[in-house]
């Protein structure tokens, strides 16, 4: 069984502030993927990112940043002084390697951001 | 190029009804998937198809029905409707079916009254 977990149901903070959404997984696959996903007011799920299990190496993609630790079992999502188009709500998801393209979300981090 | 487009983008219908959702995957995209989102909660897998094969079912009463055609579009059916239907359907498309990215269209958002 897979299991993803994001204990923040909701966090604010005011622009230009840093925030870090967590995500915990459990599964017992060998090789996965996990995905973050940004779903703003109009529905769509807009991915973010992809990350290998067998790849431990953080990324940076401008303002955002990605910190896998498999000894955790945790890949959590930074913003860099977030702005008020970052108000979404954000999705960590994991897909088992043996799951088809199966996607187990998490429960999703309601991120608002004030002026 | 067009993104993945799902139709409609809303509907109402009353409990027992029946109700058929469509998606056109991105172009050269073969898989396409769908998940129902309740409000408040993170999306839910149903189905998966691969060249017009259902590869992936996810914990869902037979009511819910789902089929792909040559042109790799797909349509989601549900019958019997029940008011805990209500919820945006998600249609996501991928090349292949493995590791890669899927792609979400906008959804539709279905009302049961």
């Amino acid at each position: 069984a897979q299991k993803v977990t994001q204990a923040q149901t909701e966090i604010s903070v005011v622009e230009k502030e840093d925030v870090t959404l967590d995500c915990v997984y459990e599964t017992r696959d060998t090789t996965y993927y996990l995905f973050w996903y940004k779903q703003p007011p109009s529905g769509e799920l807009v991915f973010l990112i992809r990350r290998n299990s067998f790849d431990e190496q953080n990324e940076i993609s401008g303002r955002y940043s990605w910190n896998f630790q498999k000894s955790t079992s945790s890949f959590n999502f930074t913003i860099t002084a977030s702005q008020v188009v970052d108000s979404a709500v954000y999705f960590c998801a994991l897909r088992g390697n043996n799951a088809g393209n199966m996607l187990t979300f998490g429960g999703g981090t309601r991120l608002m951001v004030k002026p | 190029d067009a993104g993945v487009t799902q139709s409609p983008t809303h509907l109402i219908k009353t409990r027992g009804q029946q109700v058929t959702l469509r998606c056109s995957p991105i172009s050269g995209h073969k898989s396409v998937s769908w998940y129902q989102q309740v409000l408040g909660q993170g999306p839910q897998f149903i189905f998966q198809y691969y060249e017009k094969e259902e590869r992936g079912r996810g914990n869902f009463p037979d009511r819910f029905s789902a089929r792909q055609f040559p042109n790799y579009s797909s349509e989601l059916n549900v019958n019997a409707l029940l008011l805990g239907d209500s919820a945006l359907y998600l249609c996501a498309s991928s090349f292949l079916t493995g590791p890669g990215a899927q792609h979400f269209g906008d959804g539709t958002r279905l009302s049961i009254l």
